[in-house]
């Protein structure tokens, strides 16, 4: 059974710092890897989708990188603002389904 | 595109009340959607695969007759909380496959429904 883990379980940093979340899995042989973001009380925001055959994915101030076979990935957010303050989730998919699992989350804030 | 629209976002009600969920596929058609349940600053856990056409696949745990899922098109599926407690207050999420992408395309989620039971 895959299992996620996800560290630190938050982050409080100044506005300006660089964030590094940190995201490991125990089944190396998966999809994808997908973080999401996650605001209090709503829904999930897929942020970045990396393929099994990518090492990284960019998307703006985002970049996620993938090692699978130390089963690892790590989502990097630079110059971080009040607005990104929210919970970061990692998942992966099943190897034989799609069914994912997820981490238990970073909750980041960000200071102003 | 590839937007998932979950109905209602927030429902309160009595003990002992029925509470259905919608979950849709807006702009792509889905053979599976999948819901999970999110206790407060806790992740998501998944409580069952819904299949368009067949019957629901439940993860271990999850009692079947209390949540009845039926995926009746490929743009729909609903979740039903029979007898609603208030140990069932949570909130509840969709996500949805769609049906013309490979298997290492992205699920795309609801924005969920927060359930309170009184």
């Amino acid at each position: 059974k895959q299992e996620v883990t996800q560290i630190p379980a938050a982050l409080s940093v100044p506005e300006g710092e660089n964030l590094v979340l940190n995201c490991s899995f125990t089944d190396s042989a998966i999809y994808n890897l997908q973080w999401f973001r996650q605001d209090p009380g709503k829904g999930l925001t897929s942020l970045l989708l990396i393929q099994s055959s990518q090492r990284e994915q960019t998307s703006g101030r985002l970049n996620a990188s993938l090692d699978k076979s130390s089963g690892r990935s790590t989502l990097y957010i630079a110059a971080s603002q009040p607005g990104d303050s929210a919970t970061y989730l990692c998942a992966v998919p099943g190897s034989n389904d799609y069914k994912l699992s997820f981490g238990a989350g970073t909750t980041v804030t960000v200071r102003a | 595109g590839a937007v998932v629209s979950q109905h209602p976002s927030w429902v309160i009600c009595k003990s002992g009340t029925s509470v259905k969920i919608e979950c849709r596929s807006l702009d792509f058609q889905a053979t599976t959607m999948f819901w999970y349940r999110q206790f407060p600053k806790q992740s998501l856990m998944l409580m069952a695969t819904s299949n368009e056409g067949s019957k629901a696949t439940y993860e271990q745990g999850v009692e079947k007759d209390k949540f009845l899922i039926n995926h009746a098109s490929l743009t729909l599926s609903t979740l039903t909380v029979t007898s609603a407690h208030p140990e069932d207050s949570s909130f509840y999420i969709c996500s949805a496959r769609d049906l013309d992408t490979y298997s290492n395309q992205p699920q795309h989620f609801g924005d969920g429904t927060r359930l309170s039971i009184l």
